[in-house]
């Protein structure tokens, strides 16, 4: 079945430059858009489509594809970045129309 | 400011129905598809449903997991999406979100803070 690859954690030194990664077929003929989750909140749109921001979210994130990988990076990334990331995008083949990968946990050091 | 608010969760035994609401203000409800979003305990983001806006069908798609259990449906008179869940399982155990899906693209843009929905005996 379809399905979105994310590593589950990946770590960033405070200041310097993180990308997150999100592989699958549906990325082929899909964006995916990534969403940030802390602790005990909902979750919020950061990224979408080719590379817009969604409102209020700083320059220092934005988002490439290539082939069936999209990426999310962080440019000198802040204390406040630490959170999961979600990528999603639409799926056209099996079984779920919209998929979510299944989260990187980001660590600012 | 535009908004989302999800109610109607609870503790539900296995196989009882439950049904949520996901009322909304802020913008004009009729002209967006609207979303349901589940995470279990310690788990990530699961897509459960949407349901597209009448001037394009208000057609609804659903996960494999939930489909013939849950129907979405929507009322736009109320501004208000539902989510009539059925023979209600342990692994439908999860925070439920409402989020608005994008006038541009497929990201869901407006989130509401969840309700949580525990299935047990």
């Amino acid at each position: 079945s379809s399905e979105l690859t994310q590593d589950p954690a990946v770590s960033v030194a405070l200041g310097q430059t993180v990308r997150i990664t999100c592989q699958g077929d549906s990325l082929r003929n899909y964006y995916a858009s990534w969403y940030r989750q802390k602790p005990g909140q909902a979750p919020i749109l950061v990224i979408y489509g080719k590379n817009n921001r969604a409102s209020g979210i700083p320059d220092r994130f934005s988002s490439s594809k290539s082939g069936n990988t999209a990426s999310l990076t962080i440019t000198g990334a802040q204390a406040e970045d630490e959170a999961d990331y979600y990528c999603n995008s639409r799926d056209s083949s099996g079984d779920h129309p919209h998929l979510f990968g299944a989260g990187t946990k980001l660590t600012v050091l | 400011e535009m908004q989302v608010e999800e109610s109607g969760g609870g503790l539900v035994q296995p196989g009882r129905p439950l049904r949520l609401s996901c009322t909304t203000s802020g913008f004009t409800f009729g002209d967006y598809a609207m979303s349901w979003v589940r995470q279990a305990p310690g788990k990530g983001l699961e897509w459960v449903s949407l349901i597209r806006s009448k001037f394009y069908g208000g057609t609804t798609e659903y996960a494999a997991s939930v489909k013939d259990r849950f129907t979405i449906s929507r009322d736009d008179s109320k501004r208000i999406a539902y989510l009539q869940m059925n023979s209600l399982k342990s692994e439908d155990t999860a925070v439920y979100y409402c989020a608005r899906k994008s006038a541009w693209g497929d990201a869901f843009d407006i989130w509401g803070q969840g309700t949580m929905v525990t299935v047990s005996s």
